[in-house]
């Protein structure tokens, strides 16, 4: 079946670091690909998207690309944060279709100054 | 145009209770959604339905739990006879047709 692997947390990075993480997936044909995040307490909000090989989502400065050779949405941004601070979900979803989100298990991010 | 709703926010049941968790979808979305996060968890999917319908229901445990998204009103998703192990947070999500799903603020529920 369909899953999605994601680094382990938590990442613990100073302000203004480099942020990368990773997310992997398997799945038959062309999956949607999204991040998700979650803030403490709350719900998940979409962080990101994309629905097809080599497009680059991108949103208040973090991005990924979907690169189908490797099977891989790495998350990553320039200069994090303490706003930053969340844990992020990778997940895919079946193109074409309202069918169900496959989530990896989230990774836990914490940003200090 | 208000987000998805669930109510309550923080349920507490002892073992053997019902818990009932409900979602009101955001306007216009016909497709809705249950997936639960147990503690240090990933969420995983439950089921999912539309109007009258239930869609795809692989998630869900064979026994005690059901759901439904009546015509009228919002969805609910019931567990009876609840135990320790039910303690998780339950969102909901809906979307209109092949689009993405928004989530809702999630349900906590502890069962005592």
């Amino acid at each position: 079946g369909d899953s999605v692997t994601q680094m382990e947390g938590p990442v613990t990075l100073s302000e203004e670091a480099f942020l990368t993480i990773n997310c992997t997936y398997t799945a038959t044909g062309y999956p949607s690909l999204f991040w998700y995040v979650q803030y403490p307490g709350e719900g998940l909000q979409l962080l990101l998207k994309a629905t097809k090989a080599d497009d680059k989502g991108s949103n208040k400065g973090f991005e990924a690309t979907y690169r189908k050779e490797t099977t891989s949405f790495h998350l990553e941004k320039g200069s994090v944060q303490v706003s930053d601070s969340a844990v992020y979900f990778c997940a895919l979803r079946k193109t074409g279709t309202a069918s169900k989100l496959t989530f990896g298990t989230g990774t836990r991010l914490q940003v200090t100054l | 145009n208000a987000g998805v709703m669930q109510n309550p926010r923080h349920l507490v049941r002892r073992r053997g209770q019902e818990a009932r968790l409900r979602c009101s979808p955001m306007k216009g979305h016909s497709h809705v959604y249950w997936y639960r996060q147990l503690p240090e968890e990933g969420l995983k999917f439950m089921v999912y339905l539309q109007k009258e319908n239930i869609i795809d229901e692989s998630g869900m445990p064979k026994e005690r739990f059901s759901a439904e998204f009546p015509k009228e009103g919002p969805s609910i998703l019931r567990i009876q006879q609840v135990v320790r192990g039910d303690s998780a947070a339950y969102f909901c999500a809906s979307s209109p047709p092949t689009d993405e799903q928004f989530f809702g603020p999630g349900t906590r529920l502890t069962v005592l």
